[in-house]
């Protein structure tokens, strides 16, 4: 079965610095994909940014970027000069193939909190 | 806009009475899902759907049971509600395929109180 762990329930960074979110998956599928998304306090999940398991190079959408290593089935989200508006929970997660059609498993989440 | 619908934001039952969780897209996407989300637990998968009247259990089945008889609708069933379900409920559709995860769209969600 497919599996998503994120190991911090919990993290903390200053505004204007840097912070990684950690997401090992575990699969056995050769095709999958993987995501991040935010969900604020006030609950709508917002897509961040997806890494296909073919892709070589890693992904980046903005202040986003996806650290992808395969062999280490590790990808880990780091945002780049966080914002007060970065606090949130987030989610990574898998998709792979199953009956009928590829579905989507999600870790138990990362609750970040930027301070001023 | 495009958009996913829950039609009840908010709902308290009783115990033991028969519960309905609609939800609907205007993406015509094949994909539909239900997750329900608990504190310290994440988004854990109910049932999913890739198309009409197809239905596929994930990882929380029990206690559920789901109906789409037509594309854009996607209806979540708690037969015999119990207190263990109280959460909020998910809904999402997306277009097939592995990176299917970059089309889901989320409804906002439905907070369900069984007391």
């Amino acid at each position: 079965a497919q599996k998503i762990t994120q190991t911090q329930p919990g993290m903390f960074v200053q505004e204007k610095e840097a912070v990684t979110l950690d997401c090992t998956y575990d699969t056995s599928d050769p095709s999958y994909g993987l995501f991040w998304y935010k969900q604020p306090s006030s609950g709508e999940m917002i897509f961040l940014i997806y890494q296909g398991s073919y892709d070589q190079q890693n992904a980046t959408e903005g202040r986003y970027s996806l650290n992808f290593q395969k062999a280490r089935k590790s990808a880990n989200l780091v945002i780049s000069a966080s914002q007060l508006g970065d606090s949130a929970m987030y989610f990574c997660a898998i998709s792979f193939p199953g009956a009928g059609s590829y579905q989507l498993t999600f870790g138990k989440g990362t609750k970040l909190s930027v301070i001023p | 806009d495009v958009k996913v619908t829950q039609s009840s934001r908010y709902l308290v039952k009783r115990t033991g009475e028969k519960v309905f969780l609609e939800c609907v897209q205007d993406m015509d996407h094949e994909n539909m899902f239900w997750y329900r989300q608990d504190p310290g637990l994440g988004l854990r998968l109910i049932y999913f759907s890739y198309d009409v009247k197809m239905k596929e259990k994930g990882d929380i089945p029990e206690g559920y049971s789901v109906s789409r008889e037509k594309k854009e609708r996607f209806s979540l069933i708690l037969e015999s509600a119990s207190t263990n379900q109280t959460s909020m409920y998910l809904c999402a559709s997306s277009l097939p395929g592995p990176d299917s995860g970059n089309t889901i769209y989320f409804g906002e969600g439905s907070w369900l109180t069984v007391v």
